[in-house]
């Protein structure tokens, strides 16, 4: 199948700083990705939906300005946690779909830790 | 709003069939996923089908589909302990939006 890469996979860092998490599609162009946050033993909830060149959609409840999403090419996306807090502290997972596909393939996976 | 819902647990004897159930409440989705994910890690696409399937069948892994009822099942053959997880249904509504299950743990013991 697909494959889509994710880093980093675990990052530590303090609270107020930012952290920059990149999704990329390395076999497939991805006109749509998602990006979901899941913490312990819970579901994915999903964050926001970005199209290549133009805005992601947020869902509701996520904090576009906390959250900054990128979608630049058609092989990348980015997710910026701004100004990071204790309670940002999650598992971030990205997914893409190719264009006029029915598969959506995950990342493996950001753990962020906030100190 | 979309609404999907799984049992939490589930345990099984390894060489037994497991059979994880999902309900949903909008039938509007048009396709429906079952992902597994390991500890610490992302999700795994296992199968999916159409919405307007009954019924598919890949190796060890069935999907059953009963519109009606708004349920969704996946049944696993001969299940091993690598198949311990989390299983995930999911949902794609109007095109683009997944819309994730609750989550089951499958535990199997020798």
């Amino acid at each position: 199948g697909a494959v889509v890469s994710q880093h980093p996979s675990r990052v530590i860092c303090k609270s107020g700083t930012s952290v920059k998490i990149e999704c990329r599609s390395l076999d497939f162009q991805a006109t749509t990705m998602f990006w979901y946050r899941q913490f312990p033993k819970q579901s994915l909830m999903l964050m926001a939906t970005s199209n290549e060149g133009s805005k992601a959609t947020y869902e509701q409840g996520v904090e576009k300005d906390k959250f900054l999403i990128n979608h630049a090419s058609l092989t990348l996306s980015t997710l910026t946690v701004t100004s990071a807090h204790p309670e940002d502290s999650s598992f971030y997972i990205c997914s893409a779909r190719q264009a006029g596909g029915e598969k959506l393939f995950f990342g493996s996976g950001t753990q962020l830790s906030v100190l | 709003g979309e609404d999907v819902e799984q049992s939490l647990f589930l345990s099984v004897r390894e060489g037994d069939s497991s059979v994880i159930n999902c309900t949903y409440t909008d039938s509007s989705s048009t396709y429906l996923y079952w992902y597994k994910q390991e500890p610490g890690a992302g999700l795994q696409l296992l199968t999916y089908i159409f919405s307007n399937m009954d019924m598919k069948q890949d190796q060890r892994l069935t999907v059953l589909l009963n519109k009606k009822d708004k349920h969704l099942s996946l049944r696993i053959a001969d299940t091993q302990t690598g198949d311990s997880a989390i299983y995930f249904c999911a949902g794609l509504y109007n095109t683009d939006k997944l819309i994730f299950g609750t989550g089951t743990r499958l535990q199997v013991f020798p």
